[in-house]
């Protein structure tokens, strides 16, 4: 089993559209959890980190569920711009950054 | 402020050559990540150092790689013979504390034939 699944996708869903992606981990001693975009061909960027409470960035929310050992990032309104591979990383404490295979969206007209 | 920084862009060699990519991190960062990816098999972890001392590299996959950091601010990752199986991006990344996000350089695009 990978250390860290995700949805495999992929998505594809009209302007405006929710969306949710899925991820979960296997180590319990995970620490710090993210979600980053990557774009075609580019580097992996940080679109935020996931927070035990939930949190929120405009069209964006990260939840965190310790107990099941897994995190969800929801897009709302999506955009054209949306369009990119969503990954979950998970930390464990001071230790490697384990990265999701990945889950593809394509926003569309 | 400048971001990580890795080099060359791009690589294109002959299979048996000696490859070294280079990185330098954010300042102030404390880890170093070597990633690879290809669409077969996603992002890789190759090696990470904290404070310049490599702690796993249970992802290097062979004898032919190799990774130094002889400090704070620069890396390499030297793959000698390659391969053509060696072709992928290679990713470099940093980060300050263990649960703090990494922060990935533009990578080097290595293609071996």
């Amino acid at each position: 089993r990978k250390e860290v699944e995700q949805d495999p996708g992929p998505f594809n869903v009209p302007e405006g559209a929710t969306v949710a992606f899925n991820c979960t981990y296997s180590n319990s001693a995970s620490q710090s959890f993210f979600w980053y975009r990557q774009d075609c061909r580019k580097e992996p960027k940080l679109l935020m980190s996931v927070y035990s409470s939930g949190n929120e960035d405009g069209r964006f929310t990260a939840q965190l569920n310790r107990a099941s050992q897994y995190i969800s990032l929801l897009i709302r309104d999506s955009k054209l711009s949306d369009s990119a591979t969503y990954l979950c990383v998970v930390n464990v404490n001071a230790g490697k950054s384990t990265f999701g295979d990945g889950t593809t969206l394509t926003v569309k007209p | 402020d400048a971001g990580v920084i890795q080099s060359p862009r791009h690589e294109v060699t002959e299979m048996g050559q000696e490859v070294t990519l280079r990185c330098k991190p954010i300042s102030g960062h404390n880890s170093l990540f070597w990633y690879r990816q290809t669409m077969m098999r996603g992002l890789e972890l190759l090696i990470y150092f904290n404070n310049n001392v490599p702690i796993d590299d249970s992802g290097m996959p062979e004898d032919r790689f190799s990774a130094k950091m002889p400090n704070a601010s620069f890396s390499t990752l030297k793959i000698q013979p390659s391969e053509p199986r060696d072709s992928a991006v290679y990713f470099c990344a940093s980060r300050t504390g263990g649960n703090s996000p990494l922060h990935f350089g533009n990578g080097t695009r290595l293609t071996v034939t």
